[in-house]
């Protein structure tokens, strides 16, 4: 089956402007989270998406912020982009819930520079 | 997934021979600990994961250990192989099946052929 898909796989916007980033999970995965991965900081969770839920949230500004539609694709937004924002962004999805099917496979990430 | 950049702690090892990749984790309180093994240009790859309530798992080639006392996870790779060539990630969760992780910081493996 199809892994998890992002889009677009890179981009190039300017400071102070606003990017959405996309998420196609693995059909049937119902969690989605998003990861921020720069080489000062790593690999950092941002937030959890289940059923159209926001149910964790990692420590990032208000700036950052996503959603989750009915069908489980997520988007998640950056707006007023700061330089440091530059980063590979990941997705990864896992199926149901806490207690089953929580592996979480990732996908290839969209690499977002700022300029 | 590209690490290029990545101030990471490296490991260089004889193909054929065993790896060894050490983790110190933060929280004691910490029910999940997954590895995870990530090439250039891709995501995260789920290797292998274990519960606080076990010391040791095991995998195809590959094993595990949690030493909670002292706060520590290894990852044994048996008879390294080229293409075991990537960083690799210890992550923590503070229960089972939580998907907020905490990623170390990684370990670069070079398989010499």
């Amino acid at each position: 089956k199809a892994g998890v898909t992002q889009t677009p796989r890179y981009l190039i916007k300017t400071r102070g402007q606003q990017v959405t980033l996309s998420c196609s999970p693995i059909s049937g995965h119902r969690s989605v989270s998003w990861y921020q991965q720069t080489p000062g900081q790593g690999l950092q969770f941002l937030f959890e998406y289940f059923s159209e839920t926001q149910r964790n949230k990692g420590n990032f500004p208000g700036r950052f912020s996503g959603r989750q539609f009915s069908n489980s694709r997520s988007e998640m937004n950056v707006s007023t982009l700061e330089l440091g924002d530059s980063a590979l962004y990941l997705c990864a999805s896992s199926l149901a819930g806490r207690g089953q099917g929580y592996e979480q496979y990732f996908g290839p990430g969209t690499r977002l520079t700022v300029t | 997934g590209e690490s290029v950049g990545l101030h990471l702690p490296t490991l260089s090892v004889q193909e054929g021979d065993n790896s060894i990749i050490n983790c110190a984790y933060s929280n004691s309180a910490s029910d999940y600990f997954i590895w995870y093994k990530q090439e250039s240009g891709k995501g995260p790859q789920f290797i292998i994961d274990i519960r606080s309530n076990m010391d040791k798992r095991q995998g195809q080639r590959v094993t595990v250990l949690l030493n909670k006392t002292v706060k520590h996870l290894s990852l044994q790779i048996a008879a390294t192989q080229p293409g075991d060539s990537a960083v690799y990630f210890c992550a923590e969760s503070p229960q089972t099946g939580a998907n907020n992780l905490f990623f170390g910081t990684g370990t670069r493996l070079t398989v010499i052929p």
